[in-house]
């Protein structure tokens, strides 16, 4: 199976939340991110979570961890047009002193007026 | 601008030619990866450079080489473009893993 796993795609209303899950394999990573990724550019970092925190909140973004799961999910209030892109999920892996992002395939969220 | 900077970022190859895909960091990081992204298959490590003067291969490796040139530049070489290396290739950098990962813009590759 694969390492860090999405659903492919969620369409929700302007004004709804959005809700992205992810799960991941590896219980030894150390942080876990949420990247966006507009048409035509590259990954940008949303937000991230130490594996010993549950939750964190940025503004519209909150992100849940579930370690016992291996289970970590976006929420995005007041989801707006602007909010349609693909969204990735990614763990860390320890890889001989460094680390290595593993990505899902990411989630591709439209967002209808 | 601080961040990624990947060069050329469109290029339109035949087959059996090479080239080089050229990338550069200016915020001192350590750690620095090269990924494909192909439709419906996420992003896929080709190699990466844990730190200046070592590199290893990811999941997909075969068909490329790097180098890391030094702390700021780490290039991608195909040697003999195929038809299913046309993708979008992501150069990425990081403090070793930690606190994120900065991605540049990407180059769009089609090898015909």
């Amino acid at each position: 199976g694969e390492d860090v796993e999405q659903s492919l795609f969620l369409s929700v209303r302007e004004g709804d939340s959005s809700v992205i899950n992810c799960t991941y394999t590896d219980s030894s990573s150390t942080y876990l991110y949420w990247y966006k990724q507009e048409p035509g550019a590259g990954l940008q970092l949303l937000t991230y979570i130490f594996s010993n925190m549950d939750m964190k909140q940025d503004q519209r973004l909150t992100v849940l961890l579930n370690k016992k799961d291996k289970h970590l999910s976006l929420r995005i209030a007041d989801t707006q047009t602007g909010d349609s892109a693909i969204y990735f999920c990614a763990e860390n892996k320890g890889a001989g002193g460094s680390y290595i992002p593993t990505f899902g395939r990411g989630t591709s969220l439209i967002v209808h007026p | 601008n601080a961040g990624v900077t990947q060069t050329p970022k469109f290029q339109v190859l035949k087959t059996g030619q090479s080239m080089t895909l050229q990338c550069a960091q200016d915020m001192n990081h350590n750690s620095m990866y090269w990924y494909r992204q192909d439709p419906g298959m996420g992003l896929r490590l080709i190699y990466y450079s844990a730190s200046e003067g070592t590199t290893d291969k990811g999941e997909v490796p075969n068909g490329y080489n790097v180098s890391r040139l030094n702390k700021r530049e780490f290039s991608l070489r195909l040697e003999s473009a195929a038809p299913s290396q046309t993708s979008v290739y992501f150069c990425a950098s990081s403090v070793q893993g930690r606190y994120g990962y900065t991605f540049g813009s990407g180059t769009r590759l089609t090898v015909v």
